[in-house]
C-alpha cells in the first residue's frame, strides 16, 4: 500500500460536517483519479486531473470539491453531505490519462455519514 | 445499456480448476482492458492488462480479448481458495474508464 495512500481509513461525519479526504501517490504518476464505491454498484468515476488540471467531472453534486495541488496529492473536501453518499471513496493515479496506462489504486476511505 | 456487463456470480468452482471469468463491454473504440482483484474490504488490485487481441498470460492468469465480439475473459487456472475475491472488469476509451460491477470467486478447499 505504499504505492498511493490515503487517509483517514475511517470517516464518520454528520451532514453539517465539513471534512477532507487526502491522497498521496508515490509512484511518479501524472493523473490522479477519485471513485466511488457504493454497495452493489459498480466504481463511479468522480473527477480526473492530469498534470494538476481538472479534465473531468462526472456530473458530481457541488458537496464534493476536489482539489489537486500537484502531481502527487490529490484531495476531496466533503460538506454537507447527505447519508446516501455513504460510500467506498477510492483514489486512483496512473502514468496519464489520455494514454493506455494501468490504474493503480490506494486502500480507500469508508466514509459514513449520519 | 451497462458500459460493461458481468455475471455477479457467484462463481464457485473446487481448488485446482480452472475458474472462468466473463466480461463484454458496448463502446467498440475501447482501447485498453484491465482485469482487478478485491478482496471483501479492501480495495481494487491490478493483475492483467491487455490491449489486442487474443491471449496473455501471466502466471496462473491469462487475458484473453476478442474486439469484434466486444468481449475480454480471465481465465485463472489451479485455482486457490485465496483467490476467492470479487473480479472486476474495466474498459479505457481514451479519457474515460469503465468498469463492471464484478463476478464474485469463491474457490472451495
Amino acid at each position: 500500500e505504499t504505492g498511493v495512500t490515503q487517509t483517514p481509513r475511517h470517516l464518520v461525519m454528520g451532514m453539517t460536517n465539513k471534512k477532507s479526504l487526502k491522497c498521496e501517490q508515490h509512484l511518479g504518476h501524472n493523473a490522479m483519479y477519485w471513485y466511488k464505491q457504493s454497495a452493489k454498484k459498480p466504481l463511479e468515476l468522480m473527477f480526473v486531473y492530469n498534470f494538476k488540471e481538472q479534465t473531468e467531472n462526472n456530473s458530481v453534486p457541488s458537496r464534493f470539491s476536489p482539489e489537486c495541488p500537484n502531481s502527487s496529492h490529490l484531495f476531496l473536501h466533503l460538506h454537507t453531505l447527505q447519508p446516501e453518499d455513504s460510500a467506498l471513496y477510492l483514489c486512483a493515479s496512473s502514468q496519464s490519462q489520455q494514454e493506455t496506462y494501468e490504474q493503480y489504486f490506494g486502500p480507500g476511505t469508508r466514509l459514513t455519514v449520519t | 445499456q451497462k458500459e460493461v456487463e458481468q455475471n455477479s456470480g457467484p462463481l464457485s468452482v473446487p481448488e485446482g480448476a480452472i475458474a472462468s471469468l466473463n466480461c463484454t463491454y458496448s463502446d467498440r473504440v475501447s482501447q485498453s482492458f484491465f482485469w482487478y482483484r478485491q478482496y471483501s474490504g479492501k480495495s481494487p488490485e491490478l493483475i492483467m492488462s491487455i490491449y489486442s487481441n487474443g491471449d496473455k498470460e501471466d502466471g496462473r492468469f491469462t487475458a484473453q480479448l476478442n474486439k469484434a465480439s466486444q468481449y475480454v475473459s480471465l481465465l485463472i487456472r489451479d485455482s486457490q481458495p485465496s483467490d476467492s475475491a470479487t473480479y472486476l472488469c474495466a474498459v479505457q476509451n481514451f479519457n474515460k474508464f469503465y468498469f463492471g460491477s464484478g463476478t464474485k470467486l469463491n474457490v472451495k478447499p
